[in-house]
This record gives structure tokens, C-alpha cells and sequence, in this order.
């Protein structure tokens, strides 16, 4: 069964610094599509940003960006400069060939003043 | 912006009541989805629809079914409510495709008492 694994369940860190959140993942296709979504304290859920597991070069988008390790089966979001905005929940998901998405359990992330 | 919207934010019912969960979206997407969210547990799928009259069994059923009549509207049923389907459900669209952005909605809060 296809897996996603996210060990931190929660983390601190002060703003303006840069934090790593990890995800690893398990499956044996070859081509799939890779996540990370944000869920506010107001609860909806956000895309942040999306991998798709052909391309070598890591997704970025402004202050987030990924690090995608195929062989290893990882795939960790780094928040750099992290702003008060950015305490939440942060859910890893893999999607596989029948479309159909695996979450991991989540990250609370808070950002401290 | 791409609306999804739920009908209820916060539910309180009594078991063996029946309860209807309805969710809208504004952008004529193909796919919906209803998730189940547990602390711990991530999100779990619990019916999609790919399509108005479709619906597909996701991983945790029991208990529960859903309609969707016409394109923009997917409804969750809970036939006889139980206190251990008290959670927080949200509702999810995307257009067709593999990979596509999911929109989330701002989520029911079910309390059955």
C-alpha cells in the first residue's frame, strides 16, 4: 500500500527563520505528482506547492520551495523568512495513477513573534 | 477565485439522526470529493464523484452515502448519525486531469451527541 509519512507532528520555530518540514513517501510507480497543502487556524485548505516526480528540477514558489529526493522517497518543504501567516497545518500528499491522493497525518507548524 | 463553499460550518445532531452535508463549487469542475479530518489521521476519502449521477467509494464508506444531481452540487449523507462519525468533514473539488489543484472548502464541524 502506498504510504505518506510526515514524523514532525509539530514544530516552532521564530519568524523570519527558515524551516524544514519532512515527508516522505512510499511507492513503487514511477511517475506521480507530489504536494504540499496549508490549512489555517481559519481551516481551509490551500495548495502551496506541487512536484511532479519526472521533473528533476524542485517546484519552487516565492518563499517555499521543495526538496525532492526520488530514489529516497522524500520530499521536505522549506519555508524561508517564515512570516506569522504562515502558522498552520501542513499536509504532504502523493497522487498516484488512479488518481487518487494519499495524505500524510501533518505538521502543525507555528511561527512564533 | 475558486469557490467551494459548505452549507453548515458547525452541526450538532443526535445519533440516529439523519444529516446532509452539501457543498457547492463555483468553477464547473468535474471532480468532488468528500474528506473525512481526525487529528492523527490526516484526511481520508470518503466518497468521490467524477461526474453528475458518479460516485466512487474512497477508503472509509461505511456509514455514510452521497449525491451529486447536478455538476456544481455533491451532497454527504449520513443515514443514521453515530457519535463516532463526529468529526470535522470537508468537501473538495478539481477539474479533470491528473494532478489538477484541489479547492477545498472551509469545512463541518459534525458533533453527534
Amino acid at each position: 500500500a502506498q504510504t505518506v509519512t510526515q514524523s514532525q507532528p509539530e514544530m516552532s520555530v521564530q519568524e523570519a527563520e527558515t524551516v524544514t518540514l519532512s515527508c516522505t513517501y512510499d511507492t513503487s510507480e514511477s511517475n506521480y505528482y507530489l504536494f504540499w497543502y496549508k490549512q489555517p487556524p481559519s481551516r481551509q485548505m490551500i495548495l502551496v506547492i506541487r512536484q511532479e516526480a519526472y521533473k528533476q528540477q524542485n517546484a519552487t514558489e516565492n518563499r517555499f520551495s521543495v526538496n525532492f529526493q526520488k530514489a529516497a522517497k522524500s520530499f521536505s518543504l522549506k519555508i524561508s523568512d517564515s512570516q506569522l501567516g504562515d502558522t498552520a497545518m501542513y499536509f504532504c500528499a502523493f497522487m498516484d495513477s488512479n488518481y487518487q491522493l494519499i495524505w500524510g497525518a501533518g505538521t502543525k507548524l507555528i511561527i512564533k513573534p | 477565485d475558486v469557490k467551494v463553499t459548505q452549507s453548515s460550518r458547525y452541526l450538532v445532531k443526535r445519533t440516529g439522526e439523519k444529516v446532509f452535508l452539501e457543498c457547492v463549487q463555483d468553477m464547473d469542475h468535474e471532480n468532488m470529493f468528500w474528506y473525512r479530518q481526525d487529528p492523527g489521521l490526516g484526511l481520508r476519502l470518503i466518497y468521490f464523484s467524477y461526474d453528475v449521477k458518479m460516485k466512487e467509494k474512497g477508503d472509509i464508506p461505511e456509514g455514510y452515502s452521497v449525491s451529486r444531481e447536478k455538476k456544481e452540487r455533491f451532497s454527504l449523507i449520513l443515514e443514521s448519525a453515530s457519535t463516532n462519525q463526529t468529526s470535522m468533514y470537508l468537501c473538495a473539488s478539481s477539474s479533470a486531469g491528473r494532478g489538477n489543484t484541489i479547492y477545498f472548502g472551509e469545512g463541518s464541524w459534525l458533533t453527534v451527541v
